[in-house]
């Protein structure tokens, strides 16, 4: 079975700054994606960034990168440069390809970006 | 062109009463996911239509969960009778092709408080 923990229930930035939300996966397969997903205050969640686990090198979406460090099965978010825009619940999740198109997500990150 | 709707936005109803939850997926999509939440837990997944066939409903918590997709086209899910524990939100997802390459596009959830 897989699953996905996140440890940091919430957390907050300054504008401008930047934060990193952590993410550790546990997993047997070796063929899977890893994503993060943000779902702002009362609106839908949509997809961050997505890193699969054959590529050595960490995705980077403008200001979002990963730091994936697979032999750790360590998968966190860095956000530059935080906007108040970035105020909103972050999941991470995981995909194999065994089970079909299924994400198992982590408790997520309350993420608060302060004036 | 418009997103994944999801109605009714809220629901309360008491245990051991019916309430049915709508999805309608962007069109197109031929994959239809429901997901929930349970008390800022994380999210689950509960079944997984491509069109009108169940792909995968290992998710589903037991056989008061019905879901259906008539036609490929929208999803209901009714929870028949309603007990306590099923109180959450309820999302849903629709993606073109499948697969962990294939973004998911959520709605905004259905919140169901069950008394």
């Amino acid at each position: 079975a897989q699953t996905v923990t996140q440890s940091q229930p919430e957390m907050s930035v300054q504008e401008a700054e930047t934060v990193t939300l952590s993410c550790t996966y546990d997993t047997s397969e070796n063929n899977y994606y890893l994503f993060w997903y943000k779902q702002p205050p009362s609106r839908q969640m949509i997809l961050v960034i997505r890193q699969e686990a054959y590529k050595q090198q960490n995705a980077t979406e403008n200001r979002f990168s990963v730091n994936f460090q697979k032999a750790a099965k360590s998968f966190s978010l860095k956000i530059s440069d935080s906007q108040l825009g970035d105020t909103a619940m972050y999941f991470c999740a995981f995909m194999t390809a065994r089970y079909g198109s299924r994400l198992t997500f982590g408790e997520g990150t309350q993420l608060t970006v302060n004036p | 062109e418009a997103g994944v709707t999801q109605f009714p936005s809220h629901s309360v109803i008491e245990k051991g009463q019916t309430v049915t939850l709508r999805c309608d997926p962007i069109s197109g999509h031929d994959n239809l996911y429901w997901y929930r939440r349970v008390m800022g837990k994380e999210i689950k997944f509960l079944l997984h239509f491509v069109k009108e066939s169940k792909q995968d409903e290992s998710g589903m918590p037991n056989n008061r969960f019905l879901a259906e997709r008539t036609g490929g086209t929208y999803s209901t899910l009714k929870v028949q009778p309603a007990e306590l524990e099923d109180s959450g939100v309820y999302f849903c997802a629709s993606s073109e092709r499948g697969g962990p390459t294939d973004t998911q596009y959520f709605g905004p959830g259905t919140r169901l408080t069950v008394l």
